[in-house]
C-alpha cells in the first residue's frame, strides 16, 4: 500500500519568507510526527497529533513553527520568517494509534528545505 | 534527561566480515528500542522493535538485541547493499516521540 508522502521534496526559500511543508499519512493511520534533521544531527522531535487530541507541541523550536492536522489526515508544517538555521530535512511519520509509545512509527521521504 | 548513543560514528567493512554496532540508552522506563536504517536522500525504514532485555530479534544478515543498557544491531557477512545509516531510538516517556541517536553509517566495500 500507499506509505507516507511528503511535499515538496525540495524547497529552497530566501531568508525572512514563510513556507509550508505538506504530510500525507499512511490510510487509517491515526498519530502523526514531525522531526527535523540537520546536518551531523539526529532526527529531532518537532510535533506530535493524535486523533482529536490537543497535539504535543513541545518539540517545535520557536514560535515561528507551528502545525496543524485537517480532518485527522493531512498535515501542514509551516515556518515563519524563515531564518538559515531552520535549513534542514524535514521528516514526517504516522503510526496506527498512537496510543502506545511502542507504536511503530513508518517514515516519509522527507522535505528539505533550503534557507539562503 | 532521556539519550540514546551510538558507537562507533562510522565503520567500514569488507564485504563478508561480520561486526555490531551498539546503542546505549538512558532512558526510564524503557517502552520499546527501534532500529531503523536511511539510506541517502531517504526517510528512515523501519527494522525492529524490541521490548524487553534479552530479547532478539533477525532479519537476514541484521539481528537485534537488547539488554537493560544497549542494544546491538549484529550485521552477519554484510554486502555492500547493506551501507547505510543505522539509527537507534527508544520512545520518550510521554509515548508521544521517540528519542534517536545520530547514528552509524556503515560502508561496506567487496
Amino acid at each position: 500500500g500507499a506509505g507516507v508522502s511528503q511535499s515538496p521534496s525540495n524547497k529552497v526559500t530566501e531568508k525572512g519568507k514563510d513556507v509550508e511543508l505538506r504530510c500525507d499519512p499512511i490510510s487509517g493511520h491515526t498519530a502523526l510526527y514531525w522531526y527535523r534533521q540537520s546536518l551531523g544531527q539526529g532526527l529531532e522531535f518537532l510535533i506530535y497529533f493524535q486523533g482529536n487530541s490537543a497535539p504535543d507541541k513541545s518539540g517545535l523550536p520557536s514560535d515561528r513553527f507551528s502545525a496543524e492536522r485537517t480532518g485527522g489526515s493531512v498535515s501542514t508544517l509551516t515556518i515563519q520568517r524563515t531564518q538559515q538555521e531552520d535549513s534542514a530535512v524535514y521528516l514526517c511519520a504516522s503510526s496506527p494509534m498512537g496510543t502506545s509509545s511502542t507504536d511503530t512509527q513508518y517514515f516519509g521521504p522527507g522535505t528539505r528545505l533550503t534557507v539562503l | 534527561e532521556d539519550q540514546v548513543t551510538q558507537s562507533p560514528e562510522a565503520l567500514r567493512l569488507q564485504e563478508g566480515e561480520s561486526s555490531s554496532l551498539n546503542c546505549s540508552y538512558t532512558v526510564s522506563g524503557l517502552r520499546g528500542l527501534f532500529w531503523y536504517r536511511q539510506d541517502p536522500g531517504k526517510g528512515p525504514e523501519f527494522l525492529f522493535t524490541l521490548y524487553l532485555a534479552g530479547e532478539e530479534k533477525e532479519k537476514e544478515r541484521l539481528k537485534a538485541t537488547l539488554t537493560k543498557k544497549e542494544s546491538f544491531l549484529h550485521i552477519t557477512a554484510p554486502k555492500p547493499e547493506d551501507s547505510a545509516t543505522y539509527l537507534c531510538a527508544s520512545a520518550n516517556q510521554a509515548g508521544t516521540a521517540l528519542i534517536f541517536g545520530k547514528g552509524t553509517t556503515l560502508s561496506v566495500s567487496s
